[in-house]
């Protein structure tokens, strides 16, 4: 089944304690991104990558990082998380480097609450 | 700066009571603009994709129409499991997605 999966779904944490989410997609898509989602903000870009080793800023990157070591990875990366980086975060893929171009495959969402 | 409003922000229809969720945009160079629905707890579901005015799409009871400013999401006799929140995005010359605070919709039996 093509999908992208996102671990873990839930995560509550404390503040400055390191934290990884994990990203995978079994389609072969070129492009992945980050947003993340928050109550009368809607969904913004975080980090996005067009392809392997290639990746740039989305509109609120500040306390996030990403890698893109392999085309089907994309781990999102918070090393000193805060409390307001409580949010759902969603991974999407899109089948190539062309970006907003094309639709995204969403991930199922990852629930992070910093305390 | 590419910026998408989507109104109204909540519509209680009755079943069988057909309606349109609007989206109005500004965009340097429009590549697309697609439609989403989501569930709640869930990712975002691809609906649509619209890339020139006057286009328009069509699936089950839905349809998505596009002006040059505006994009129109009309739901025809919903049933109780079209309620959902419908995103509306937008993206530009630089191919970056701008998403809209979605519109939830509640479809009463």
């Amino acid at each position: 089944e093509a999908q992208v999966t996102q671990n873990p779904r839930y995560l509550i944490t404390v503040t400055g304690k390191k934290l990884t989410v994990t990203c995978s997609q079994n389609m072969n898509h070129e492009y992945m991104s980050w947003y993340r989602q928050d109550p009368g903000l809607g969904l913004r870009q975080i980090y996005y990558s067009m392809n392997v080793e290639v990746t740039d800023k989305g509109d609120v990157p500040e306390g996030y990082k990403v890698s893109r070591k392999e085309k089907r990875n994309f781990p999102l990366i918070l090393e000193s998380p805060s409390p307001n980086q409580t949010s759902l975060y969603f991974c999407a893929s899109s089948r190539n480097g062309a970006g907003g171009r094309e639709e995204q495959f969403f991930g199922p969402g990852t629930r992070l609450t910093v305390l | 700066e590419d910026q998408v409003t989507q109104s109204p922000e909540a519509l209680r229809l009755q079943e069988g009571e057909s309606s349109s969720l609007n989206c109005s945009y500004t965009v340097s160079g429009l590549r697309g603009l697609f439609w989403y629905r989501q569930d709640p707890g869930k990712g975002p579901e691809f609906l649509f994709t619209l890339y020139s005015a006057g286009e328009e799409k069509e699936k089950e009871r839905l349809k998505a129409t596009l002006t040059k400013k505006e994009s129109f999401l009309h739901i025809t006799a919903p049933k109780p499991e079209d309620s959902a929140t419908y995103l509306c995005a937008v993206c530009g010359a630089n191919s970056k997605l701008t998403f809209g605070k979605g519109i939830t919709l509640s479809v009463r039996p």
